[in-house]
Order: structure tokens, then C-alpha cells, then sequence
């Protein structure tokens, strides 16, 4: 079946680490994203692609960086800039304007 | 100023209950998206409907309604004889054209979570 899978599930980093979270679709979807959920709060932009080697910033991109080398997968990195990365990471896809399909989410922490 | 306003931040209901999910948006775009996307507790989202702004038609699915009004900004969902399977948190989305960006940005409520007691 297509879909959008998301690994890990659960991420944890020190002080100081960057991670990379994982996007990988087999939608044949142009339009990639990633979002970060906070606790009782919906969902915030932070960076999308319209496609392959393009992406522009969301609405708190700042801490973070992507790339689009393949049309099937939008990795997120979670740089040590970001001082507050606790979050909840959806990743999306879609043919615009369709609706946006999503994975299961990673949750990250600091250790 | 929120773009989607989802004023009720929870509502409990007893099984069998029928309840209405608000959702208020603002846009100066003239064709946009609407959609209802339902976050379960493993924290998935999942699409229930999209709505375009020429299409005021109310649609109903099962035991699910939705309610779009343009006068009053508004697209509503109502589940009828609720169940305990559909306690999540739902979301209302508006899809517009950023004039600046050329992209079609989708903004989310804040969600209304439902609880419903067996």
C-alpha cells in the first residue's frame, strides 16, 4: 500500500546533537512537509517542498534544514540551534490541492 | 490574528450523544480549501474531508456531517450518535494562496479534543 513512513518513532538528543529524522513517501507526491506539533496545540509549518532539490522555509524554520535530493524522501534535521526541539514531527505529502497525506509521526526528546 | 479558530479546546459527551465541532476561518483568498483531519491518541492524522470555497453544499458520510456556511466563515462537523472510537482530537485546516510565496499553505486550528464516555 502507499504511504508515508517516518522512522524512528522515538528519538531522544543530547545537548548539542543534531538529528535527522526520516520522511520516506511512495505516493508519487510532488509536495513534501514537515510539522511540529507542541502538547495541546495544532500543527506549525516548518519547512515544505514543492519538489525535488527546492524547498522554502515555513513559519519556524529556524533550528532546522532539509533536503530534497529524491522525489521520495524530505529528511528534517534538528539542529542544536533549535533550544527547544521537544515536539511532536509529522511529515506530509500531497498533489496540491489535494489533502495532505500523513506518516505516524516521530516524537523527539532531550536527554 | 488566528486564521482558524477552534474555540472549543475540549468537549466530553456521553456515547449516543450527537455533537458539533466549531470551526471559524479567515481568509482573503476567493478559492480555498477547508478540511477535518482527526488525530487519534497514537497520534496519526487522518483526513475526513475536504471542502473548496465554491462548493457550500453540506455533505454527510456515515455518521458524519459537515456544515459550510461562507457568510459566516464557518465549517462545522457534527458526528451523530457518537462512539467511544471517536474520542480523538480533531482539526480544522484552511488551504490559501500566500500571495508572497505563491504556496498554498495549509494553517491549522489549535483542536478541539473529544472525549466520549462509554
Amino acid at each position: 500500500d502507499g504511504g508515508i513512513t517516518q522512522s524512528p518513532k522515538y528519538l531522544f538528543r543530547k545537548e548539542g546533537q543534531n538529528v535527522t529524522l526520516s520522511c520516506e513517501q511512495n505516493l508519487n507526491h510532488d509536495a513534501m512537509y514537515w510539522y511540529r506539533q507542541d502538547p495541546g496545540q495544532g500543527l506549525r509549518l516548518i519547512y515544505y517542498s514543492q519538489i525535488v532539490n527546492d524547498f522554502q522555509k515555513g513559519d519556524i524554520a529556524e533550528g532546522y534544514s532539509v533536503s530534497r535530493e529524491k522525489k521520495e524522501s524530505f529528511p528534517l534535521t534538528v539542529t542544536s540551534a533549535q533550544k527547544n526541539p521537544t515536539a511532536f514531527y509529522l511529515c506530509a505529502s500531497s498533489i496540491q490541492p489535494q489533502p495532505q497525506h500523513f506518516g505516524d509521526g516521530t516524537r523527539l526528546s532531550i536527554l | 490574528a488566528q486564521k482558524v479558530t477552534q474555540a472549543q479546546t475540549e468537549i466530553s459527551v456521553v456515547e449516543k450523544e450527537d455533537v458539533t465541532l466549531d470551526c471559524v476561518y479567515e481568509t482573503r483568498d476567493t478559492t480555498y480549501y477547508l478540511f477535518w483531519y482527526k488525530q487519534p491518541p497514537s497520534g496519526e492524522l487522518v483526513f475526513l474531508i475536504r471542502r473548496n470555497s465554491f462548493d457550500e453544499q453540506n455533505e454527510i458520510s456515515g455518521r458524519y456531517s459537515w456544515n459550510f456556511q461562507k457568510s459566516t466563515s464557518s465549517f462545522n462537523f457534527t458526528i451523530t450518535a457518537s462512539q467511544v472510537v471517536d474520542s480523538a482530537v480533531y482539526f480544522c485546516a484552511l488551504s490559501e494562496l500566500d500571495m508572497d510565496t505563491g504556496r498554498r499553505a495549509l494553517t491549522f486550528g489549535s483542536g478541539t479534543r473529544l472525549q466520549v464516555q462509554p
